[in-house]
C-alpha cells in the first residue's frame, strides 16, 4: 500500500543547478499537486494537475516546471536552483471534489 | 481569494489538559475546511474535514472542530491531550475542487508530562 511515493527524501544542490523531484501515485488520483512548506508559511501551493496533459500554476509557480504525462507521475523540476528554493516540498493527491489530500513523505532540499 | 489565519505558533498545553487551536478563515464561496497534523519526518495525514452539514464535525484521535460560519472560525479541540498530540497542525481550506487547498501557517502542539 504505497500510496504517494516521492524521491528523493534528502537532496543538496548549488546554485544553478536543475533537478527533478519525483513523484508518484498508485491510487489512480486525478488530482495531485507540489506544495513546498518553509517554517512560518505553512505549505504554499506551486503547481497541481488534474488529470493527465493538464497543469496549472498555484501561488508560487516560478522556477518551477511540471508535467503530467501519466496518471501516476507528476514529476517538479527544478530548472536554475536558487538558495531561496531551500525548502521542504511535498507531492499530494486526491480524488478531487471535497475528498481529502495524501501526501507523500516529503523531499528536502538544500541549495547551496 | 481563500486564506487561513491560524492563531499561535505554538501553543504548549500539559497532558490531560484541553487543546485548543484556533484557526479562522477568509473565502467568497461556501467553505471546505480542513485540519490536518504532521508528524516529525513526516508527510501531512487528515485529521477531520468540514464539508456540509452539521457544524461539529469529529476526526481521529478524538479531535472534533466546529464550524462557525459567523465567526469565521473552524477551531480544533481535543478534551485530553496525550504526549502522542505533539505535533504541527495545519488548517486549510478549500473552494470544493480538492486541488487548490490553502493551508494555514500551522500551530505547533506542545505536550508537557
Amino acid at each position: 500500500n504505497a500510496g504517494v511515493t516521492q524521491t528523493p527524501k534528502f537532496q543538496v544542490l548549488k546554485t544553478g543547478q536543475s533537478m527533478t523531484l519525483q513523484c508518484a501515485q498508485d491510487m489512480n488520483h486525478e488530482y495531485m499537486s507540489w506544495y513546498r512548506q518553509d517554517p512560518g508559511m505553512g505549505l504554499r501551493l506551486i503547481h497541481y494537475s488534474v488529470g493527465a496533459g493538464i497543469t496549472d500554476q498555484g501561488e508560487v509557480p516560478n522556477g518551477y516546471n511540471v508535467s503530467r504525462s501519466t496518471t501516476e507521475d507528476f514529476p517538479l523540476r527544478l530548472l536554475s536552483a536558487a538558495p531561496s528554493q531551500t525548502s521542504v516540498y511535498f507531492c499530494a493527491s486526491s480524488t478531487g471534489g471535497l475528498a481529502e489530500a495524501f501526501f507523500g513523505q516529503g523531499t528536502r532540499l538544500t541549495v547551496v | 481569494a481563500q486564506s487561513v489565519t491560524q492563531l499561535g505558533s505554538h501553543v504548549s498545553v500539559s497532558e490531560g489538559a484541553l487543546v485548543l487551536l484556533r484557526c479562522n478563515y477568509s473565502s467568497s464561496v461556501p467553505p471546505y475546511l480542513f485540519w490536518y497534523v504532521q508528524y516529525p519526518n513526516q508527510g501531512l495525514q487528515l485529521l477531520l474535514k468540514y464539508t456540509t452539514g452539521a457544524t461539529l464535525v469529529k476526526g481521529i484521535n478524538g479531535f472534533e472542530a466546529e464550524f462557525k460560519k459567523s465567526e469565521t472560525s473552524f477551531h480544533l479541540t481535543k478534551p485530553s491531550a496525550h504526549m502522542s498530540d505533539a505535533a504541527e497542525y495545519f488548517c486549510a481550506v478549500s473552494d470544493g475542487g480538492g486541488f487548490k487547498t490553502i493551508f494555514g501557517a500551522g500551530t505547533r502542539l506542545f505536550v508537557k508530562a
